[in-house]
């Protein structure tokens, strides 16, 4: 069974920083590009990044260029997000997701909860 | 960048009716798309993949279709566990979404 479990969410003050973490099973996670997403409260989803397998290619969506910072590890079947520089409009359920391929479908994390807040 | 447009933004309608969203891509995207079911507090749930495929264990009352540009989602008969905001979702070219659609039972 695939699972992804993501941590590291907290408070953290404007300006801050905060790595988020994605525990994968279940699948050979180094053959899977993986992607971040986030919900800001009452609103919609929003793509954050994404990271090939051999994190050859790596994107980033505008909102979040040049402050986070997205890696994997695949020896440790892990994911993170580096985010800095956090602003009030950061606050997020994160998740991690997994590309779909020609015979797997998308699977996403239960989501890690980051508030920027004085 | 590939922006996704859906409406209408919510909807209220009656258990057994049935319920239509669209959804519309910036851009070809052939038929990668995906339709999403999220109830508050969870992670969305894969509903519908390739435009028209029904995942896995998804009750036959949800469908999708369209290709290119153009997508539907239908229910073919709102049930009362069918409350909750449903999105669309392209994977040609990165990741994105619409803005989702809120299900209401009148």
């Amino acid at each position: 069974e695939v699972q992804l479990v993501e941590s590291g969410g907290g408070v953290v003050k404007p300006g801050g920083s905060l790595r988020l973490s994605c525990a994968a099973s279940g699948f050979t996670f180094s053959s899977y590009s993986m992607n971040w997403v986030r919900q800001a409260p009452g609103k919609g989803l929003e793509w954050v990044s994404s990271i090939s397998t051999s994190s050859s290619y790596i994107y980033y969506a505008d909102s979040v260029k040049g402050r986070f910072t997205i890696s994997r590890d695949n020896a440790k079947n892990s994911l993170y997000l580096q985010m800095n520089s956090l602003r009030a409009g950061d606050t997020a359920v994160y998740y991690c997701a997994r590309d779909p391929t020609v015979t797997t479908r998308p699977d996403w994390g239960q989501g890690t909860l980051v508030t920027v807040s004085s | 960048d590939i922006q996704m447009t859906q409406s209408p933004s919510s909807l209220s309608a009656s258990v057994g009716d049935r319920v239509t969203i669209t959804c519309q891509a910036s851009q070809d995207i052939s038929n990668y798309l995906n339709w999403y079911q999220q109830k508050p507090g969870k992670a969305p749930k894969l509903l519908i993949y390739d435009a028209s495929n029904l995942e896995t264990g998804v009750p036959s009352r949800f469908s999708g279709s369209g290709s290119g540009t153009d997508f539907t989602f239908s229910i073919s008969s709102l049930q009362p566990e069918d409350i909750a905001t449903y999105y669309c979702q392209q994977y040609n070219n990165l990741w994105t979404f619409g803005p989702g659609t809120k299900v209401e039972i009148k």
